[in-house]
């Protein structure tokens, strides 16, 4: 157990649902990052907060997907209208200390199923 | 893109050492090299992390030549426990501070007994 912690830990939906996701980092850590994974895959980026600034999107985040940290310390990810290539998993990771040799600490994710 | 290379799967007797290899020939003076893993259905581990020095903690030693543009990820005494998929990674540094973790597929080590 790494101190981060993601609900819920399974999700499935229709496709045309939304869905949002929750990710509570280590409590001391100013950064917190959003990564998805589909089968088979490594982990890719998706977006990053340094407390309640949004300062990075990746290209994979599309318009339909909506991230939030409103106070600095948990951070949700919404997905409207899901489709079936949304079926992944979501990873949350959190960090603090010098940029230079950060160490990123992972949830254990949220599965999402879109049928 | 991954900016490192690694082997698709590997083999390890249980109680042998196992030693992982990565490439990362591209690596600029003053990025690290990360290992992390991943056990099915999990969340990806931290494992070390190093600069140019080797370096030893509870879990693993990484090993980075000179040239710093390769390591070895040494697991001394491998266990059951320690299948999973391995993952070396150099980081992309993101605007405004912060880091982005660039996963490529890994190295799914199986150990067996």
């Amino acid at each position: 157990d790494t101190g981060v912690s993601q609900d819920p830990r399974h999700k499935i939906t229709k496709r045309g649902q939304n869905v949002t996701f929750r990710c509570d980092p280590i409590s001391e850590h100013n950064r917190l990052y959003w990564y998805r994974q589909t089968l088979g895959q490594g982990p890719e980026f998706l977006t990053y907060f340094q407390n309640e600034a949004q300062l990075e999107k990746s290209r994979l985040l599309s318009d339909r997907f909506s991230a939030e940290r409103p106070k600095g310390s948990f951070s949700t990810l919404e997905i409207q209208r899901t489709e079936q290539g949304d079926s992944a998993m979501y990873l949350c990771a959190s960090s603090a200390g010098r940029t230079s040799q950060e160490t990123q600490y992972f949830g254990p994710g949220t599965r999402l199923l879109v049928l | 893109d991954a900016k490192t290379t690694q082997p698709t799967s590997m083999d390890c007797a249980e109680g042998r050492a196992a030693n992982l290899p990565c490439n990362h020939s591209t690596i600029s003076g003053n990025e690290y090299v990360y290992w992390y893993r991943q056990i099915h259905s999990q969340g990806p581990q931290y494992i070390i992390h190093g600069l140019k020095n080797n370096e030893t903690n509870e879990m693993a030693s990484l090993i980075i030549t000179e040239d710093r543009k390769s390591s070895t990820l040494i697991l001394p005494h491998a266990t059951l426990r320690d299948t999973a998929v391995y993952y070396c990674i150099v980081r992309v540094a993101l605007n405004q501070a912060g880091t982005a973790l660039i996963f490529g597929k890994g190295t799914t080590l199986s150990v067996s007994s």
